[in-house]
């Protein structure tokens, strides 16, 4: 059974503080790894990832890929009380239709 | 504005009775999905439909069920059969055998 298995839960940091994101999985013939932002409604998408070792940047926001250790971390550089949300990590399977979400990261940014 | 539209945001449903979730998008995705979301468990999904007139059971379908009767279309129908429905519930959309998914806003649904 493919699975998603995100840590930590949740954490709280200050303002300006860099926080690391982790994400393992075990799927069925990987095809890809995308995060989301959840603020309250939609996901909103950041990254999506199909290749080991080649980092994605947006802004402050970085992600990469091992699929040897079968694990993506992201992470958010001087952090703003905007980037309070619920990260999602989800992987893609056999055929890359279906998405397999992990519980979420809940972060708190304080200022 | 290209998007997925979902009705209505909160919806209460009295026991025995079913209930139907709105999604529309215009984003000409061939492919749309239903998820479900309780706290701490992350997206579930529920049905996903790949092109008109044709729909997949998700991980769990129980208690629901779907139609896509036009492309931009996918209501759920959350029947009396479920008998826990209390959730946030998600529509998505995509290109089919690729990602990403896009998400609408979301429906809270609550027991009264």
């Amino acid at each position: 059974e493919d699975k998603v298995v995100q840590s930590p839960l949740s954490l709280v940091v200050h303002e300006g503080d860099t926080v690391t994101l982790n994400c393992s999985y075990e799927v069925t013939n990987f095809r890809s790894l995308l995060w989301y932002k959840q603020e309250k409604k939609a996901p909103t998408f950041l990254f999506m990832l199909t290749s080991s070792g080649i980092e994605k940047k947006s802004g402050r926001l970085s992600s990469i890929l091992d699929k040897k250790e079968l694990f993506s971390i992201l992470n958010i550089t001087a952090t703003q009380t905007g980037d309070s949300a619920v990260y999602l990590c989800a992987v893609s399977g056999e055929y890359g239709n279906k998405l397999v979400f992990g519980a979420g990261t809940i972060l708190r940014v304080k200022s | 504005d290209g998007g997925i539209t979902q009705s209505p945001k909160y919806l209460f449903r009295k026991e025995g009775q079913n209930v139907t979730l709105s999604c529309e998008q215009n984003l000409n995705h061939d492919a749309m999905y239903w998820y479900r979301q309780d706290p701490g468990q992350g997206l579930r999904l529920i049905y996903y439909s790949q092109i008109v007139n044709d729909f997949q059971k998700g991980d769990i379908a129980e208690g629901y069920s779907v139609s896509r009767e036009k492309k931009e279309s996918f209501p759920l129908t959350v029947t009396s059969a479920q008998k826990n429905p209390t959730a946030f519930y998600l529509c998505a959309s995509g290109a089919w055998g690729a990602q990403p998914q896009h998400f609408g806003d979301g429906t809270r649904l609550s027991i009264l």
